[in-house]
């Protein structure tokens, strides 16, 4: 089954520690996201790649950088989380046409930071 | 900016019953609307996507309904049971084709009693 896959489900770091979560799909989309969610709120968008062109949302912390290698992969890097960077972490993709294509997501990874 | 509301916040019904999950978008200029399903601690698993030019959309024992000029999307399900039991989540794309960031509702945590 096509899919959008997210490694790990769990990852517990420690304050300041770099982390790496990754995404990989087989719906081969062309445009991939990362949402952040927090408790209680909805998903909130931190970046999205169309094809290799990088997108940062104004209001993303600079802690947060992203990579895509190639379509299928994409990674988040946070390189010194702190506290308040304990969330779910989502990967999304959706095809390149227009702005409100459907968007697909991951399972998701829940980070702790300790 | 475009604002998503969800009525209500959360809702327990008995097994068996149909129920009627409310979404309401403050600029009606969109281009679909989507309903997702959260599990806890999960991702978000698409359930629907209506178009903008579609009145209503059915999947299985759910029908999403669209009225674009009031600003309105409903969820019903029919004969709801436990396993449904989750939060659901409507989301609209933005109509400016340089972003991408779902503007998503605050959901309505659902409890279906067996």
């Amino acid at each position: 089954d096509a899919m959008v896959i997210q490694n790990p489900r769990y990852q517990v770091t420690q304050f300041g520690k770099p982390v790496t979560l990754s995404c990989s799909q087989t719906l081969n989309h062309n445009v991939m996201y990362w949402y952040q969610q927090k408790s209680s709120q909805a998903p909130k968008l931190l970046f999205h790649y169309y094809d290799k062109d990088f997108n940062n949302e104004a209001d993303t912390p600079d802690n947060f950088q992203s990579r895509r290698p190639n379509t299928s992969f994409c990674f988040l890097d946070i390189r010194s989380p702190g506290l308040g960077d304990a969330a779910m972490y989502l990967c999304a993709t959706s095809r390149p046409q227009g702005a409100g294509n459907e968007q697909f997501f991951g399972p998701g990874t829940r980070l702790t930071v300790l | 900016k475009q604002e998503v509301t969800q009525i209500p916040a959360a809702l327990s019904v008995p097994e068996g019953e149909n129920l009627v999950l409310n979404c309401s978008f403050t600029d009606s200029a969109i281009y679909n609307l989507q309903w997702f399903r959260q599990d806890p601690g999960k991702g978000l698993t698409s359930l629907l996507l209506i178009q903008s030019s579609q009145r209503e959309q059915t999947s299985g024992r759910l029908n999403a309904s669209l009225d674009k000029s009031s600003g309105r999307s409903t969820l019903y399900i029919a004969a709801s049971q436990p396993g449904d039991s989750a939060t659901y989540l409507c989301a609209v794309p933005p109509m400016d084709t340089g972003r991408r960031a779902l503007t998503f509702g605050s959901g309505t945590r659902l409890q279906v009693q067996p």
